[in-house]
């Protein structure tokens, strides 16, 4: 089936660095990736749609400049937190179709969890 | 606004059987997705359904009633490993994925 890696699966950073975060479609090609937040006991938030090749789609009330996406190859998208503080602390997820039909499931990365001290 | 409502939590015995209902109102509909999501892990597909009816996939089910903006998930012969938050997601007009906010269901031997 289709695999979707996410690394690091844990992370914990001092304030006012940033952290990387890896998504990668193992098996399949994703034009679009998604990214979502979640905090404990909480449903997934949409942060931002990423597109590869071209600049990543923010929801509402999420910041660009905070989190910067960059969808590089049909494979990879990469999440960056800058300057985190320690309400960027939550679980990260990534996910992707491995289909081009809007219908079809997503398939999530294992999620990062995001500590900041 | 968009909104989807499903229990906080639900208790049910190891080898019963439960339901776990969803309701919605979206702008569209393109059909509706369950996952389960293990206590910090990422969620999986369990399934989807855009036609009213039941689908059956093994010990899970899940129904559509489009009319009624209503979907459940049922889960048979329940198993200690069954516990977990279940999402219900509506694909909306758009095709963007509107989340409820899970129903953590606890199995109990």
């Amino acid at each position: 089936g289709a695999v979707v890696s996410q690394h690091p699966s844990r992370v914990i950073c001092k304030s006012g660095t940033s952290v990387k975060i890896e998504c990668r479609s193992l098996d399949f090609q994703a034009t679009t990736m998604f990214w979502y937040r979640q905090f404990p006991k909480k449903s997934l938030m949409l942060m931002a749609t990423s597109n590869e090749g071209s600049k990543a789609t923010y929801e509402q009330g999420v910041e660009k400049d905070k989190f910067l996406i960059n969808h590089a190859s049909l494979t990879l998208s990469t999440l960056t937190v800058t300057s985190a503080h320690p309400e960027d602390s939550s679980f990260y997820i990534c996910s992707a179709r491995s289909l081009t039909v809007d219908t079809s499931p997503l398939h999530f990365g294992n999620g990062t969890r995001l500590t900041v001290t | 606004g968009q909104n989807i409502d499903q229990p906080t939590e639900m208790t049910a015995t190891e080898g019963a059987i439960v339901q776990i209902n969803c309701t919605y109102q979206t702008s569209g509909f393109n059909g509706l997705f369950w996952y389960q999501q293990h206590a910090g892990e990422a969620p999986t597909f369990l399934s989807y359904n855009v036609l009213d009816g039941l689908e059956e996939k093994g010990r899970f089910s899940s129904f559509l009633s489009r009319s009624k903006g209503y979907s459940y998930l049922l889960l048979k012969e329940l198993q200690m490993k069954d516990s977990a938050s279940y999402l219900c997601a509506v694909s909306d007009s758009n095709y963007q994925l509107i989340w409820g906010a899970g129903t953590k269901l606890i199995i109990k031997p």
